[in-house]
């Protein structure tokens, strides 16, 4: 079983909707990241977050530690939005390591 | 700044040839990272530097070689390579140790292809 389990792998939507994407995790961590994929192939942190939840524009990033789970939202979804979201974690186990999933791929068509 | 660059952007090799990627940091970060990004699975780590002169291997380290001769440099090096190593390669920095305590930086890939 992967530490790190993203839902939906694939997810297509229309401009406009409210996107959501799941992160699970089965390990302790002292802090979870949430990454962007452009089809260039880029790779941009969007948040890092340990508790609560952070807001950046129409990106909101959740995260429940007791239930080991974060999401990702993307309120007015753009078909600039799409892209590749992947979290990680920073497992309190593993000395200089992030553990990824595998990425949680996003059409938003216009 | 320009970030993270990483050169080259794309490479093919054939099998048992070497090469050197070479990574650049301007933001004077301590810790720098190269990652092997395959399809169907994350990032895994293949070996990191949390400072100059030093490096470590990560998870996937066989096959790489890596130095750490400036603070703002990572070199990874494939002595002999081989179609397992076909891949797209990411470096990444962080002011301190990335992911426990700060954002990484990454660069924009380089992929690699091995026949």
């Amino acid at each position: 079983k992967n530490e790190v389990e993203q839902s939906p792998q694939n997810l297509t939507a229309q401009e406009g909707e409210f996107i959501t994407i799941n992160c699970s995790y089965s390990v302790g961590i002292s802090a979870l990241h949430w990454l962007q994929q452009h089809p260039g192939g880029g790779i941009v942190s969007l948040f890092m977050l340990s508790s609560g939840k952070k807001k950046h524009g129409r990106l909101i990033a959740t995260i429940n530690i007791q239930e080991k789970h974060s999401s990702l939202h993307i309120t007015a979804s753009h078909p600039r939005d799409s892209a590749v979201y992947i979290c990680a974690v920073a497992s309190i186990q593993g000395a200089q390591k992030l553990v990824f999933g595998q990425g949680t791929r996003l059409t938003i068509n216009p | 700044n320009a970030g993270v660059t990483q050169t080259p952007k794309f490479r093919v090799l054939k099998t048992g040839q070497s090469m050197t990627l070479l990574c650049a940091q301007d933001m004077n970060h301590e810790y720098m990272y190269w990652y092997r990004q395959d399809p169907g699975m994350g990032l895994r780590l293949i070996h990191y530097s949390v400072g100059e002169g030093t490096t470590a291997k990560g998870e996937v380290p066989d096959g790489y070689n890596v130095s750490r001769l400036k603070k703002q440099n990572f070199l990874l090096g494939l002595e002999s390579a081989a179609p397992s190593q076909t891949s797209v390669y990411f470096c990444a920095s962080s002011v301190s140790r990335g992911g426990l305590e700060s954002p990484l930086h990454f660069g924009n890939g380089t992929r690699l292809t091995v026949t």
